[in-house]
């Protein structure tokens, strides 16, 4: 079974510029997540979809970050203008559904490095 | 809201001692318990996880936590340490009501042979 992927792994870009990220879920898994991971923290959730409807994008800086999943399959996040605390590994999960109960998996990540 | 707290950002052990790395959860619910292991430019992977059934949970690679109502804790053994266990570990929790899974900071575990 194919995990969780993600492209591109590497991304360095200068203050103010835009950036997207690309995310391909398992086969068949509804639920579909943004986590931010910056360096010496935990991850933290950025944005939650169910299909293609967003679930909480509570802590997602909405002026800046966008995301979608237009075909309830594959998604982009993205980052317009980027800052430098944005710098950060930027991780791909999925699961069957929502909820604790069912496990996430997660991709490599994308590591964005913003000068 | 729920939280987790590791103790100790990095623990170091000799290969074939005892691993424990702390876990301390803050839930004003019944919460769910997670340990990832993260290793170098890889995704987190799931160790184990409590979802109020047994308190002592056993996962993947010889590791188990013990849920501990007590002192809210789900601290992460693992009798012998292998070189290959070497990586970043981090706990979380959730609640059932919650679409959100709080993350700690990470402990990063180093075997010296």
């Amino acid at each position: 079974e194919a995990g969780v992927a993600q492209s591109p792994r590497y991304k360095i870009i200068e203050k103010r510029q835009s950036v997207a990220f690309w995310c391909n879920p398992i086969s068949g898994h509804a639920t579909l997540y943004w986590y931010q991971q910056i360096l010496g923290q935990g991850p933290k959730l950025l944005i939650q979809f169910q299909n293609n409807g967003v679930v909480d994008d509570s802590q997602l800086p909405k002026d800046r970050f966008s995301a979608e999943r237009l075909k309830g399959v594959d998604s982009t996040l993205k980052i317009q203008p980027a800052k430098l605390e944005d710098s950060a590994v930027y991780l791909c999960a999925s699961s069957l559904a929502g909820g604790p109960f069912n496990e996430q998996f997660f991709g490599p990540g994308t590591r964005l490095t913003v000068l | 809201a729920q939280s987790v707290t590791q103790l100790g950002s990095h623990v170091s052990v000799s290969e074939g001692a005892l691993v424990l790395l702390r876990c301390n959860y803050s839930s004003s619910v019944p919460p769910y318990l997670f340990w990832y292991v993260q290793y170098p430019n890889q995704g987190l992977q799931l160790l184990l996880k409590y979802t109020s059934a047994a308190t002592l949970v056993k996962g993947i690679n010889g590791f188990e936590a013990e849920f501990k109502k007590s002192e809210t804790s789900f601290h992460l053994t693992k009798p012998s340490a292998h070189m290959s266990d070497a990586a970043e570990y981090f706990c979380a929790v959730s609640d059932e009501g919650s679409n959100d899974m709080r993350f700690g900071a990470g402990t990063r575990l180093t075997v010296k042979p």
